[in-house]
């Protein structure tokens, strides 16, 4: 069975404390890796998408990896504004258009 | 530029009366329509979606049901809400063969049964 599990649930960070988000997956065929932010009360926002082992994509203070098991999305010196659940989702297979979310990760960066 | 709409934000509705909640999308054809449910502290989890006027797949068989009346119009409804139905909407679209962004989202509605 197809399955995205993120870790850690919640993750509590000092302001400058730089730390990795990972989002293991268990799928057939990926066809693409999506890590969204979704701030209290509000839909998921776009960060990133990867589509194979190896590949990197970075926006600020955030950078986004892939291997062939897992990503990672790696943030360095986070501010409280970065204070945020982050998602990530797979599209696999030949259900290509049907996307499997992890539960999140909720950040709480500390001033 | 592409946007979607949904509405209401927040609802809150007695147990046993009907749902209707809407979502439109504007500046592209014949998208890929989603409704997603997420309970607080967990995932998103895939209610339906189509990929054109009519055509409806569902994901989990519940009290709810999806409707497509206009390339761009997606409809969630129920006849008779339960408790179990409360959690935030979202509603969400890609472009038709266009797998770089994924999905957009609308802003959610938060559903309270009561």
């Amino acid at each position: 069975e197809d399955q995205v599990t993120q870790s850690p649930e919640a993750l509590r960070l000092q302001e400058g404390e730089s730390s990795s988000l990972n989002c293991s997956y268990t799928v057939s065929g990926l066809r693409g890796l999506f890590w969204y932010r979704q701030d209290p009360g509000k839909g998921p926002e776009f960060l990133f998408t990867l589509y194979s082992a190896g590949e990197e994509k970075e926006k600020e203070r955030l950078k986004a990896t892939l291997t062939k098991k897992e990503s990672f999305l790696h943030i360095t010196a986070p501010k409280p504004e970065d204070s945020a659940t982050y998602l990530c989702a797979v599209q696999a297979g030949i259900s290509f258009n049907k996307f499997y979310f992890g539960s999140g990760t909720k950040l709480n960066v500390k001033p | 530029s592409q946007t979607i709409h949904q509405w209401p934000a927040t609802l809150v509705q007695p147990v046993g009366s009907p749902l209707s909640l809407e979502c439109t999308v504007e500046g592209t054809s014949n998208p890929n329509l989603y409704w997603y449910r997420q309970a607080a502290g967990r995932g998103l989890q895939l209610l339906f979606y189509s990929v054109g006027i009519g055509q409806i797949s569902s994901e989990v068989p519940q009290n709810l049901s999806a409707s497509r009346p206009q390339d761009r119009q997606f409809i969630l409804s129920s006849k008779k809400l339960l408790l179990s139905d409360s959690g935030f909407y979202l509603c969400a679209y890609t472009r038709q063969g266009a797998g770089s962004y994924g999905y957009t989202f609308g802003s959610g509605t938060r559903l309270t049964v009561v």
